[in-house]
Order: C-alpha cells, then structure tokens, then sequence
C-alpha cells in the first residue's frame, strides 16, 4: 500500500524565516494531496488540497509544490510567525474510496 | 471548529463500556473515526458514507462503529485495552471518497485507559 515519509520531524525557524516541510509518497496512482496543521490538543485542519494536474499553488503565506516525477509534495512557510506554530501532516489519496494515508508529521517551532 | 462536535473531550476508563459520539453540522455525506497515538498520525479506523461503512481497517472487535444518520457517528468501545489509550478524532467529507476529499476534524476524544 501506500506509504507516506515526511521530513524533517522537528523544525525551529527564527521567525520571519521561511520553512520547507517534503513529503515523498510510493503510489504513482496518487492523485490528491493536502496538508493539515494540527495545533496542540486540537483536531486537523486543513490547509491546503491540490489535485495531481497541479504542480504549484500559493494561498496566504503557504506554497505547496508537486513534483509528479519524484513523487515529492513539498510545503513551504514563507515569514513565519508564532501562529505558524504547530504540527504539520501531509496526507495523499489515490481517490475514490481511498482513505487519507498521511505521513508521520512535522513539528514547527517559529522562534521569536 | 464547532461545525464537529464530539463527546466527551476526555474519558478514563478502567476495563469498561463506552460509547464516543460525534456530530457534524456541515451536511456532509462521509463520516471517518481515526485514531491518533502519541507523537504518530492519525490512523483511519472506519470510513462511513450515506451510513454505509465502506472502509472497515484492521481493527479490534471490541470497537463497533455505529451510523444511525448522516450527520452522527458512534464509536462503542468495549472492554478497552491500554493500548487503545489515544485521542480519537471524527471527521467529515462532502462525499465519501469521491476523490477530492476535504476532511474537516473534530476536536478529538482523548481516551486513557487505566
């Protein structure tokens, strides 16, 4: 099945820097790709959704990139603040029926 | 987000019955349980769409999901196990695994088992 490796598990960013989050998936089949931020003792929420003919999309300070040929989703903090803040999973679906898979996670720490 | 409610926020519980409820006022179709271990992803438990369970993961008997409409989900857990001490999140969907799915999360359930 599909499997879902994220890095880096752990990221302090002064803040104002910017932060890159890659995740690599297994299944060519892949078609839908999100990112959620999860903040302490909260659920998910989703921040961004991008189908596979989509290889760039910006949306309110967050970049996230698709690289189709070397199965990588990338997401990118520009100016982060301490709102920014939290842990960020990437999850991948391969469509209909097919669950989120998500990867392991990346906790973000924006320094101020 | 206060569109997904769950209950309770917080359960300890010895070797006991218990039943976690959800709501979701966003009249979707899809209704999920997943749960969430410390420091781990959230992992899908089961996957309901117009109350049908269409996604039944690997998991133990003593959780029995339940969808009396489309707007609730039930989780009842029996003679729960320590390592079934987790938070447990309900989500929606627009439709169950159209593809383009845009899950919304609850606020979690946070199980401890004693």
């Amino acid at each position: 099945g599909e499997q879902v490796e994220q890095r880096p598990p752990h990221l302090s960013v002064p803040e104002g820097d910017s932060a890159v989050i890659i995740c690599t998936y297994t299944d060519s089949a892949t078609a839908y790709f999100y990112w959620y931020k999860q903040e302490p003792g909260a659920g998910l929420q989703l921040l961004m959704s991008v189908f596979s003919n989509v290889d760039r999309k910006e949306e309110q300070g967050l970049t996230v990139l698709l690289n189709k040929k070397d199965k990588q989703l990338s997401l990118n903090l520009t100016a982060a603040h301490p709102g920014d803040s939290a842990v960020y999973f990437c999850a991948v679906s391969a469509g209909f029926a097919s669950a989120l898979t998500f990867g392991s996670g990346t906790k973000v720490i924006v320094l101020p | 987000n206060t569109k997904i409610t769950q209950s309770p926020r917080y359960l300890i519980l010895g070797r006991a019955n218990k039943s976690l409820e959800c709501e979701q006022h966003l009249g979707h179709n899809a209704m999920y349980w997943y749960k969430q271990s410390a420091e781990k992803p959230p992992e899908l438990m089961f996957l309901y769409n117009l109350k049908q369970l269409i996604r039944n993961e690997t998991v133990p008997s003593r959780f029995i999901p339940e969808c009396p409409d489309s707007s609730k989900l039930l989780l009842h857990i029996s003679a729960v196990d320590p390592e079934d001490s987790a938070v447990y999140f309900c989500a929606s969907s627009p439709t169950g695994g159209a593809g383009n799915e845009r899950l919304f999360f609850g606020h979690g359930t946070k199980l401890s088992v004693l």
